[in-house]
Parts: structure tokens; C-alpha cells; sequence
């Protein structure tokens, strides 16, 4: 099994653009899509990414995605931060046995 | 519109059975090719997945739960459930169902979680 390993926290100023990594530990990222969700406190998580780098409809275009084989690392980027953006992102993937691996989650504070 | 609840007790003791139901309304259970999706997250850690079930009644399990796992659906109460047994301490968490369209598909509707607490 694999991996997926993202940094414990990020901050960034409103306005500016942040961007969270998350990097597996073996096989290519590219094998396999990549989502993000968005946990705010005491709600549900919500999918801001699927695909690798697909929005589902209400998600803002402040909102991407990427992979990048190089580093085998998938990367969400958020820009123009707001306030509403602070909240706990999780990137999720899958192994080759078809069983769901999430990333440790990233806490994005915006200040 | 969707919506998934679950339900159960929110305290067990150590080496029981822990025992939850997601209870689905706002669609059918059977509708669609949809995997229902059992994962928790225990206070400062990650989300952690632990199984799925497909209408069938088909079922995947992460190698981590495997041995202590059961998911089992009943389409009749629009239900799903997990039972997790010989449960310690680590498996206190916040416990989420989850629905995908397929099982590389995201989760596009959660349940709002329901803290399991394990301690005599």
C-alpha cells in the first residue's frame, strides 16, 4: 500500500494564493484520480476537487487542481484566499486494490 | 435532495461490538450504481477509510479493519451498517457515511457524523 502524505498546516493571507501538496509515497500518482474535500468545523466534508482537477458545480474557480509526476505529488490551489476558505483540506485516493487511501489532512488558516 | 444520518450508541465499552446505521433518504438506496461507504475520523487525526458496500450487497474492506469489520445493507429500511468488533480506545472517532456514484468516484454526500466514544 501506499502513502499519501500532506504538510499538518498552511497560512496565507486573504487575497493571496495558497497551494497544499500531497505527495505519494509509491506507485505514480498519475495511476490513480485524486480528490480534495473541504472540512469546515462541525460540518461534512464537501469534494472541491475530483478527477485530479475537476470542480463539481458551486465549487469557486479560486479552486484547482493538479498532478505532477515529477515529484509524484497531486497539489490544490486556492487563490484569492477568503476568510470562508479556512477549514481542513484532505486529499484521497485509491491503491491497486481498489480501497480508498486519504492523505492526513492539511489545516488552512487564513489571516 | 440526499441526505444521510447515521445513528447508534455514542458510548461503548472496551472489546465490544460497535454498532452504527446510516439511515439514507431523499433517494433509494437501490437507484443507481452507488457504494455506500463507512469512515471515521478520530479527534487530531485524519479521515480514515474503513469499507464499502454496493447495492448488491458486495463488500470491500480496508486491510487495516478487515479482521473487526462487517458492513451489511438492508434496502428495505433504506439502511447501512457497521459493526466494528473488539473496538479499544483508538477507535473512538467521529464516524461519517458516505455515498459515491462509483468506487473511483468522489463522495458526494456525507452523513454529518456521529462520535463513538470508547471507554468503560
Amino acid at each position: 500500500n501506499f502513502m499519501l502524505t500532506q504538510p499538518h498546516s498552511v497560512s496565507e493571507s486573504p487575497g493571496k494564493t495558497v497551494s497544499i501538496s500531497c505527495t505519494r509515497s509509491s506507485g505514480n500518482i498519475a495511476n490513480n484520480y485524486v480528490q480534495w474535500y473541504q472540512r469546515r468545523p462541525g460540518s461534512a466534508p464537501t469534494t472541491v476537487i475530483y478527477e485530479d482537477n475537476r470542480r463539481p458545480s458551486g465549487v469557486p474557480d479560486r479552486f484547482s487542481g493538479s498532478i505532477d509526476s515529477s515529484s509524484n505529488s497531486a497539489s490544490l490551489t486556492i487563490s484569492g484566499l477568503k476568510t470562508e476558505d479556512e477549514a481542513d483540506y484532505f486529499c484521497q485516493s485509491y491503491d491497486p486494490s481498489n480501497h480508498v487511501v486519504f492523505g492526513g489532512g492539511t489545516k488552512l488558516t487564513v489571516l | 435532495q440526499v441526505q444521510l444520518q447515521e445513528s447508534g450508541p455514542g458510548l461503548v465499552k472496551p472489546s465490544q461490538t460497535l454498532s452504527l446505521t446510516c439511515t439514507v433518504s431523499g433517494g433509494s438506496i437501490t437507484s443507481g450504481t452507488y457504494y455506500w461507504t463507512w469512515i471515521r475520523q478520530p479527534a487530531g487525526k485524519g479521515l480514515e477509510w474503513i469499507g464499502r458496500i454496493y447495492t448488491s450487497g458486495t463488500t470491500k474492506y480496508s486491510p487495516y479493519f478487515k479482521s473487526r469489520v462487517t458492513i451489511s445493507i438492508d434496502t428495505s429500511k433504506s439502511q447501512f451498517s457497521l459493526k466494528l468488533s473488539s473496538v479499544t480506545a483508538a477507535d473512538t472517532a467521529v464516524y461519517h457515511c458516505a455515498r459515491s456514484s462509483g468506487w473511483d468516484r468522489p463522495f458526494d454526500y456525507w452523513g454529518q457524523g456521529s462520535l463513538v466514544t470508547v471507554s468503560s
